[in-house]
């Protein structure tokens, strides 16, 4: 198993340009997440999903939209790419199992917007 | 709001030494608490969680409820134990993650 995978590994964005990040994962967990990671800082959750068809916001949405048409993918979309969204950015999985969880995680994109 | 402190950025020991990486929470319900790492060129993984209250690499943590804390100790560090740790708190399957502390373990 590949669990899960992230494309690009690195991005340079202009301000303005959108663009989308991939995740997959081969593992059938029904939870997939989005965090950023910002310097110094720790991950803080965007954009969730429960199953297919259903995404809920985290704590920072703003300039972003996550779709998630099947159990395995869950692309991020930056909408109109901004300075302050130049950070790292994680997917990952969770099954859940009797209230027992564990997320797995992607090896992450490196994105910069100048 | 839950909010999870890592107040130890960098944390600097000898082989042999004892290692004690902080982590305090404020959260009004029952915590779920865990402790990822980040191992050089690695995805972030599961280090170990509360409810199982089990010791992995030889990690252990202990909730302290009435501290509000979750601290993660390893009485004899390792040079492999040199790494990131982050300390999450979970809440309907979703984590808040502390800062994180860069454990250097030196020879």
């Amino acid at each position: 198993n590949a669990g899960v995978t992230q494309t690009p590994k690195f991005r340079i964005l202009k301000i303005g340009q959108s663009m989308t990040l991939q995740c997959t994962q081969d593992m059938n967990h029904n939870y997939m997440y989005w965090y950023r990671q910002d310097p110094g800082m720790g991950l803080k959750l965007i954009y969730y999903s429960v199953g297919a068809g259903i995404t809920d916001k985290g704590e920072v949405p703003n300039g972003y939209n996550v779709s998630r048409s099947t159990t395995e993918d869950f692309p991020l979309r930056l909408l109109s790419a901004a300075p302050s969204q130049t950070s790292v950015y994680f997917c990952a999985s969770s099954y859940v199992s009797g209230g027992v969880y564990e997320q797995f995680f992607g090896p992450g994109t490196r994105l910069t917007v100048l | 709001a839950q909010r999870v402190t890592q107040p130890e950025k960098l944390l600097s020991v000898f082989k042999g030494a004892p290692v004690e990486l902080k982590c305090n929470y404020s959260y009004s319900g029952s915590p779920e608490l865990f402790w990822y790492v980040q191992y050089s060129r690695q995805r972030l993984q599961l280090l170990l969680r509360h409810i199982s209250r089990e010791s992995i690499k030889g990690f252990t943590a202990d909730l302290n409820k009435g501290e509000t804390s979750f601290h993660l100790k390893k009485p004899f560090a390792q040079e492999e134990d040199s790494a990131m740790y982050y300390c999450a708190l979970g809440r309907y399957y979703k984590l808040s993650f502390g800062a994180g502390t860069t454990v250097t373990v030196r020879a």
